[in-house]
């Protein structure tokens, strides 16, 4: 059964930056695209960007450019996301999710998801 | 980007009764169509892919339709566990893949 199992609660300070692990068990890491999403408090899903860990570079949704960073580390099946110059509005639960395959797929395993607070 | 619009964005139901949900999406997206359900305090769960497959172990009261630009998730007999929050997501024209702002099914 594949699992995904993100790092605990974050309290930042505006300006700061984040970075969530994702540790997937239970599958083949390499192949299967995982992507972050967000949803601030009593709000919608937002795709924030995704990364097939055994081709590398990551793709980001337009709002997210230049300011997150996605990566994978295929020895130990672990995905990050590092969001930088935080600021209040990025007070959400960041989720990895993993597609069911490459290519044209929804997302058929999600992690716990990881509360990040910014606040001074 | 795909922009994907739920309706209604509350659905007061009884248990037992039937609930319909609507989701359209401003360009095609093919059958590339999937129904999550979200509770509170847990991550999505995903529902329904290619607009009409049931995803593993998801009951047959779940049942979802539609094509192109229109869709509809149809729960035939709300149980108490279904009220949620439900999302539609294209996954056709990516990236970046897009999610609708969700239609929360409340107890009548």
């Amino acid at each position: 059964q594949v699992q995904l199992v993100q790092s605990g609660a974050e309290v930042k300070k505006p300006g700061s930056s984040v970075k969530v692990s994702c540790k997937a068990s239970g599958g083949t890491f390499s192949t299967f695209p995982i992507s972050w999403v967000r949803q601030a408090p009593g709000q919608g899903l937002e795709w924030m960007g995704g990364i097939i860990p055994i081709f590398g570079p990551a793709n980001y949704a337009q709002k997210f450019q230049g300011r997150v960073t996605i990566t994978a580390d295929e020895s130990t099946s672990t995905a990050y996301m590092e969001l930088n110059t935080l600021r209040s509005e990025d007070t959400a639960v960041y989720y990895c999710a993993r597609a069911a395959a490459a290519g044209t797929n929804p997302f058929d395993y999600w992690g716990q998801g990881t509360l990040v607070i910014v606040s001074s | 980007e795909t922009v994907m619009t739920q309706s209604p964005a509350t659905l007061s139901v009884s248990p037992g009764e039937r609930a319909t949900l609507s989701c359209r999406a401003d360009q095609s997206v093919s059958n590339n169509l999937a129904w999550y359900q979200q509770k509170p305090g847990q991550p999505p769960r995903l529902l329904i892919y290619g607009a009409s497959t049931r995803a593993t172990g998801i009951p047959a009261r779940f049942s979802g339709s539609g094509s192109g630009t229109e869709f509809t998730l149809t729960i035939s007999s709300l149980q108490s566990e279904d009220f949620a929050v439900y999302y539609c997501q294209q996954y056709n024209n990516w990236p970046p893949w897009t999610f609708g702002q969700g239609t929360k099914v409340e107890i009548k």
